[in-house]
């Protein structure tokens, strides 16, 4: 069965640096999205992208933050200066089709900023 | 996207079957309602999706009412790793798949 992967799975960061987590969406998916989830919080939204634009982004999603599909096969979340509230597990998703509510995630990056 | 109103948490034994209820009195015409399953330290999972009556997979069942304003999980003989978060999302994604998770419902499954 086809999967979203994710690297790395645990980056360990210092305040004020930058990290730029990676995503391989299943290949035939169009749609790929970014979320994360904070320690005991629940899941929350963070952008979702396609034909290479940001189709929506939450408030969470500020200037900090940046996505890209820097070819066919990856898709990338970076962090310019991460903070410490910035400590969460992230998780690219994609799907075929933005209608409807079947996503697939990938297993996450958890980010550690020190 | 509707607000959902589920239980915190929840206990069952194995082998039992589990129903989760999940409330969305303002679900409006086009909307879908699905559930999707989360383990610790790990991605949501999709796990059923349906609008009306009833509907059924390898997992899990989903019945919905007429009025539609409820919608209730069922997992069948429940086993110790069907433990874990289970959330219900009811609303029409739209053009940008944006999904807004809950707070889920905790299952834990007892030997």
């Amino acid at each position: 069965e086809p999967e979203v992967t994710q690297t790395p799975s645990h980056q360990v960061t210092q305040m004020g640096q930058e990290v730029i987590l990676r995503c391989v969406p299943i290949s035939n998916h169009l749609y790929f999205y970014w979320y994360r989830q904070i320690l005991g919080q629940k899941v929350e939204f963070l952008v979702s992208f396609y034909n290479n634009e940001i189709s929506e982004k939450s408030e969470i999603f500020d200037d900090q933050f940046s996505v890209e599909r820097p070819d066919g096969s990856n898709f990338t979340l970076k962090i310019r200066s991460t903070k410490l509230e910035d400590s969460a597990m992230y998780f690219c998703a994609s799907s075929e089709s933005p209608v409807g509510y079947e996503q697939y995630f990938g297993p996450g990056t958890r980010l550690t900023v020190t | 996207l509707a607000k959902t109103t589920q239980p915190i948490s929840m206990d069952s034994y194995e082998g039992q079957e589990v129903n989760i209820t999940c409330s969305h009195n303002n679900i409006a015409t086009n909307d879908y309602i699905t559930w999707y399953q989360q383990f610790p330290s790990q991605g949501p999972r999709f796990i059923i999706q349906g609008y009306k009556t009833k509907v059924t997979n390898e997992v899990a069942s989903l019945f919905i009412p007429a009025d539609r304003k409820s919608s209730t999980l069922s997992l069948p003989r429940v086993s110790l790793s069907d433990t874990a978060v289970y959330y219900c999302l009811v609303g029409e994604a739209g053009n940008t798949g944006k999904l807004i998770f809950g707070q889920g419902t905790t299952l834990q499954v007892k030997p």
